[in-house]
């Protein structure tokens, strides 16, 4: 079955600092998608980061990047330079391509940056 | 371009009562999904169409739960009658050409 493990409940890190929110993936198809996204409190969802799993360099987006390891089935998101806005609830999810395209969640990790 | 667009954004309703929500995904996005997301978890798939046609209803508890997409574009999604359990925000999202796009979720409280 497909899941996806977020196992940090919650994180600080101090603003302009780097963090590394955790995430780990199981399936046993081949072909597969992986995402990240920021829901502040106000609720939407908002995509940061996508990383598929034939891509052979890791995914970065601005200050968001990827840490793609298949071998061990993770796909760890990487801050740098934190900011003050970055706190939110942060989700990893995977699309299996061969089950119509949905999405599967992580239960999430609350980030909290300090000043 | 526009969002996926979703109304109403709260709603208040008692055990027992019918619910309602609407979405209007991101123009020619085929794809349309409803999640349910209960505080202090990750969102969950009810429903997935493609287009007018279902793709994948598992999760979505049909006997008090149903959606529909009329001509493709727009969708609703129903609760009659609502129970306490469903207290939840309700996402809808249409599907690009890696992620989807959410909308800004409904945020349903079952008294």
């Amino acid at each position: 079955a497909q899941k996806i493990t977020q196992t940090q409940p919650g994180m600080f890190v101090q603003e302009k600092e780097a963090v590394t929110l955790d995430c780990t993936y199981d399936t046993s198809d081949p072909s597969y998608g992986l995402f990240w996204y920021k829901q502040p409190s106000s609720g939407e969802m908002i995509f940061l980061i996508y990383q598929g799993s034939y891509d052979q360099q890791n995914a970065t987006e601005g200050r968001y990047s990827l840490n793609f390891q298949k071998a061990r089935k993770s796909a760890n998101l990487v801050i740098s330079a934190s900011q003050l806005g970055d706190s939110a609830m942060y989700f990893c999810a995977m699309r299996v391509d061969n089950q119509g395209g949905k999405l599967i969640f992580g239960q999430g990790t609350e980030l909290s940056v300090k000043p | 371009e526009a969002g996926v667009a979703q109304s109403p954004r709260y709603k208040i309703i008692e055990k027992r009562q019918s619910v309602a929500f609407w979405c209007n995904p991101i123009s020619g996005h085929a794809t349309l999904y409803w999640y349910q997301q209960i505080l202090g978890q990750g969102p969950k798939l009810l429903i997935q169409f493609q287009n007018n046609g279902v793709v994948d209803d598992s999760q979505l508890p049909k006997d008090r739960f149903s959606a529909e997409r009329l001509k493709g574009v727009d969708s609703t999604l129903k609760i009659q009658p609502a129970k306490l359990e469903d207290s939840a925000v309700y996402l809808c999202a249409s599907r690009g050409p890696y992620e989807q796009y959410f909308g800004p979720g409904t945020r349903l409280t079952v008294t």
